[in-house]
């Protein structure tokens, strides 16, 4: 059985760095893509960006200059790094993969990211 | 990037009942539109991708048809569990964009 599970620091301050990883257990997940996802409170889903078994990143333009995602295929694991946060980037973050589609089908249980002084 | 607008904003339906939701995108994405569900503190649920292929293990009354700018994710005969917000994605052209979602609703 599938199961994505998503860790890291939700309560950050104005200027640090937002930093997620994403485990992904039970399938192999190593020929699509990796994505990260993000929803403020009340509000619609946002894309954050994706990276492919092959290495190659795609960020959401808005955002590209301060995100990074890494894979790390052996362990399944895959990671987001969003710098110099502000309380825009305050909600629910996502990460998302597939073992059969370039669609998404296997979500975390979400990360609820805060950004208060 | 490609914009998705979802119609309408809220539908208010009962159980039993057909519901109609409608994607538009403000270019041609052919056919690379995936429709999700997403119900109050749960992740998105993957319903249909290609415009038209239920994922597995969605029940047959979730359809899905369209491609080029316009696509329409039908419920044949709305379950209790079916109300819920809808959201539509585009994955032929980066970045990847969602629909603002539709609300199904009891009425």
């Amino acid at each position: 059985q599938v199961q994505v599970q998503q860790w890291g620091e939700g309560l950050l301050k104005p200027s640090e760095t937002l930093s997620l990883t994403c485990g992904v257990y039970g399938g192999s997940f190593t020929e699509y893509y990796w994505s990260w996802i993000r929803q403020p409170p009340g509000e619609g889903l946002e894309w954050i960006g994706e990276i492919s078994h092959n290495g190659r990143t795609n960020y959401n333009p808005s955002l590209e200059s301060r995100v990074t995602i890494l894979v790390d295929s052996s362990k399944n694991h895959f990671s987001l790094k969003l710098r110099s946060v502000t309380a825009a980037d305050a909600a629910l973050y996502y990460c998302a993969t597939s073992d059969s589609l370039n669609y998404a089908d296997y979500w975390g249980q979400g990360t609820l990211v805060t950004v208060s002084s | 990037e490609v914009v998705l607008t979802q119609s309408p904003a809220t539908l208010s339906l009962s159980p039993g009942e057909r519901a109609t939701l409608s994607c538009r995108t403000s270019q041609s994405v052919s056919l690379y539109l995936a429709w999700y569900q997403q119900k109050p503190g749960q992740a998105p649920r993957l319903l249909i991708y290609d415009a038209s292929t239920r994922a597995t293990g969605v029940p047959a009354r979730f359809s899905g048809s369209g491609s080029g700018t316009d696509f329409t994710l039908t419920i044949s005969s709305l379950e209790p569990e079916d109300f819920a917000v809808y959201y539509c994605l585009q994955r032929s052209n980066w970045p990847l964009t969602f629909g603002g979602g539709t609300k199904v609703d009891i009425k």
